[in-house]
């Protein structure tokens, strides 16, 4: 079974395109994020949700917006895509949102702009 | 200075030889620290926490020494499977995020 799933898997698009990634996680977790790791595997938080709640908003361009329908469900819609946002991005859930709950990361979805 | 540095390696270490890796944080603030590792083109994956009394899983001892604000992870008796990257992460109580180092990438050589 597939803890915190993600679609697509890879997705290549030009730019100015506006772009969806879905994140489904079935842990019961109520805490789901999003993160970016560039080209030199740096990882960086982009956004947190708590039980549907926004609780952590990064320095991300408006451009990416995420939305979460329910507490399993985490999705990423980014609007006139650049040659910068090309990365890997990896959705996460946690039990909760305590500084000691393991993070669980989806296989990530590698986007390319062209 | 960044908030939690490692050295990028790569390490190319000989299978049955012990390695240690260290990661420095700069918050004398930060409360929870783990290890995760992450293979190449997958997810990271939780190693284990860094508790204050150092702790041991296997042939995988993890450390933290608060007064210089560094943890380290030290790897014993080295197995093929072991060749990953190694991501050192610090987490601030009170605060949700966690903050990732670049990681440290770990060959073990036959």
């Amino acid at each position: 079974d597939t803890a915190v799933s993600q679609t697509p898997k890879y997705l290549v698009t030009q730019m100015g395109n506006d772009k969806s990634i879905k994140c489904e996680q079935n842990l019961g977790h109520d805490t789901m994020y999003w993160y970016k790791q560039d080209s030199k595997k740096f990882l960086k938080i982009m956004f947190s949700y708590n039980n549907k709640e926004l609780i952590i908003n990064e320095t991300v361009p408006n451009r990416f917006s995420p939305k979460s329908p329910d507490k399993a469900h985490l999705n990423l819609h980014i609007n006139s895509l650049e040659l910068g946002d090309s990365a890997v991005y990896f959705c996460a859930s946690s039990q909760g949102t305590g500084a000691y709950y393991e993070q669980y990361f989806g296989p990530g979805t590698r986007l390319t702009v062209t | 200075r960044k908030e939690v540095e490692q050295d990028p390696g790569p390490f190319n270490v000989p299978e049955g030889a012990t390695v240690a890796f260290n990661c420095t944080y700069s918050n004398s603030a930060s409360q929870s620290f783990f290890w995760y590792r992450q293979d190449c083109r997958k997810e990271p994956k939780l190693l284990m926490s860094v508790y204050s009394s150092g702790n041991e899983d296997g042939r995988f001892t993890a450390q933290l020494n608060r007064a210089s604000q560094y943890i380290s992870l030290l790897i014993r008796d080295s197995k093929l499977s072991d060749s990953a990257t190694y991501l050192c992460v610090v987490n601030n109580f009170g605060n949700e995020k966690l903050t990732f180092g670049t990681g440290t990438r770990l060959t073990i050589i036959p």
